[in-house]
């Protein structure tokens, strides 16, 4: 059971370029979540997708954008990478019924932009 | 307005003694979720603990507790006996249902440093 799978762990982009952060789950779970942490700073939500074909902006959504085609896969893409986008994104999922079920995060994409 | 408060921005605790970190939240929700996570410094997201705000008694997950109080709207995690592993960033989060959906909302976090 590989729970949440983020793909790469590490990148360095240069300002300009555009990259797809993967995640995929396999947990079968509706709810699938991105969150950017900057520097000693809590999690802010990006995007999240309440089941496959839907999805919906978060508190922080300039700059990317995201689609959820399968229950499993919910990239994130970065168009035109500014250096206000250095931070570890952060890939979770859930269950959407109220009570402790489980959100389950991914290890982490650390991404630089210079 | 932030929708969750933690004011302590890093706390020192001796070892074996216990901490109290600080949680305040704000929904006009009636029905929403609060979690503690700990994030060591290896990055990952480790949950400890949760408290369902229409759960009567406070939560408690070996020597980790929530204090509720609702109508203060505070969830603070009391960390019993601490110990050196327990040294780590500490976010609180609250689920909130908006619309048809429901999203976990951070902390700024507490760094927790654990003296020998």
């Amino acid at each position: 059971n590989a729970g949440v799978t983020q793909t790469p762990k590490f990148r360095i982009l240069k300002i300009g370029q555009s990259m797809t952060l993967q995640c995929a789950q396999d947990m079968n779970h509706n709810y699938m979540y991105w969150y950017r942490q900057d520097p000693g700073m809590g999690l802010k939500l990006i995007y999240y997708s309440v089941g496959a074909g839907i999805t919906d902006k978060g508190e922080v959504p300039n700059g990317y954008n995201v689609s959820r085609s399968t229950t499993e896969d919910f990239p994130l893409r970065l168009e035109l990478a500014a250096p206000s986008q250095t931070s570890v994104y952060f890939c979770a999922s859930s269950y959407p019924l109220g009570g402790n079920y489980g959100y389950t995060f991914g290890s982490g994409t650390r991404l630089t932009v210079v | 307005a932030q929708k969750i408060t933690q004011t302590q921005p890093g706390m020192f605790v001796q070892e074996k003694e216990a901490v109290t970190l600080d949680c305040t939240y704000d929904t006009s929700d009636p029905s929403y979720g609060l979690f503690w996570y700990k994030q060591p410094s290896s990055g990952e997201m480790i949950f400890l603990i949760y408290q369902g705000s229409y759960d009567q008694q406070n939560a408690t997950e070996g020597r980790y507790s929530l204090n509720f109080q609702k109508a203060r709207k505070s969830a603070n995690l009391v960390i019993s006996a601490s110990q050196l592993g327990d040294s780590a960033m500490y976010f609180c989060a609250m689920r909130e249902q908006m619309d048809s959906s429901y999203k976990l909302i951070f902390g700024s976090g507490t760094r927790l440093l654990v003296r020998p």
